[in-house]
């Protein structure tokens, strides 16, 4: 069936680059997201890539596909404090509805 | 810039009591979504909902469970008899086309006594 996974937490210093992996098993997504979410709020989409890209870049975020491995990353260069948050890896289901399958997020804890 | 907003932002109800939770999408969207999530476990999605009808739903959505876009600006979630297991976060999106970018509300955060 289709399922995402994540690992559950991350630590870095201020300055450092983060690097938030994913693996996913539905080969035929079209698109996968990653959304941000920060204490008490909804879900902020942050970036996304078609399927058929290999990278995308958008100002201090880098997002990696490696379809054969259906593997993703999300790379923030200069992580800062205000970028702690849990970060959701999504995928777009099969069929032709637009649902989403999320993975259960990472904690991101940037240290000052 | 637009976005999607939910309301309440918190409801506590008693176990079996029937709560309704509202949603106003995106003005120009057509696909409209409600996901669930427990605390501390995934985003869960519930229901897909396009052209007046449910497009998909998860296991999760149950009998128990009734969506409707009652007007041209609304879209809500019944849940006719709550469960403890019911209390969760719920986020409304929605998105312009099914392969579009969803859009998500801040949530409904529910809590089942």
């Amino acid at each position: 069936g289709e399922d995402v996974e994540q690992s559950l937490f991350l630590s870095v210093r201020e300055g450092d680059s983060s690097v938030i992996n994913c693996t996913y098993t539905d080969s035929s997504s079209t698109y996968l997201y990653w959304y941000k979410q920060e204490p008490g709020a909804g879900l902020q989409l942050l970036t996304y890539i078609f399927s058929n890209m290999d990278m995308k870049q958008d100002q201090r975020l880098t997002v990696l596909l490696n379809k054969k491995d259906k593997h993703l990353s999300l790379r923030i260069a200069d992580t800062q404090t205000g970028d702690s948050a849990i970060y959701f890896c999504a995928e777009s289901g099969s069929g032709n509805t637009g649902k989403l399958i999320f993975g259960q997020g990472t904690t991101l804890q940037v240290k000052p | 810039e637009p976005e999607v907003t939910q309301t309440p932002s918190h409801q506590v109800t008693q176990m079996g009591q029937e709560v309704i939770l509202r949603c106003v999408p995106i003005s120009n969207h057509l696909y409209f979504y409600w996901y669930r999530q427990i605390l501390g476990q995934k985003v869960e999605f519930l229901v897909s909902f396009y052209n007046n009808e449910i497009s998909e739903k998860s296991e999760i959505f149950d009998d128990q469970f009734s969506v409707e876009r009652p007007d041209g600006s609304n879209f809500t979630l019944k849940i006719r008899s709550t469960k403890l297991e019911d209390s969760a976060m719920y986020f409304c999106a929605s998105s312009a086309g099914y392969q579009e970018t969803q859009y998500f509300g801040p949530g409904t955060r529910l809590l089942v006594l």
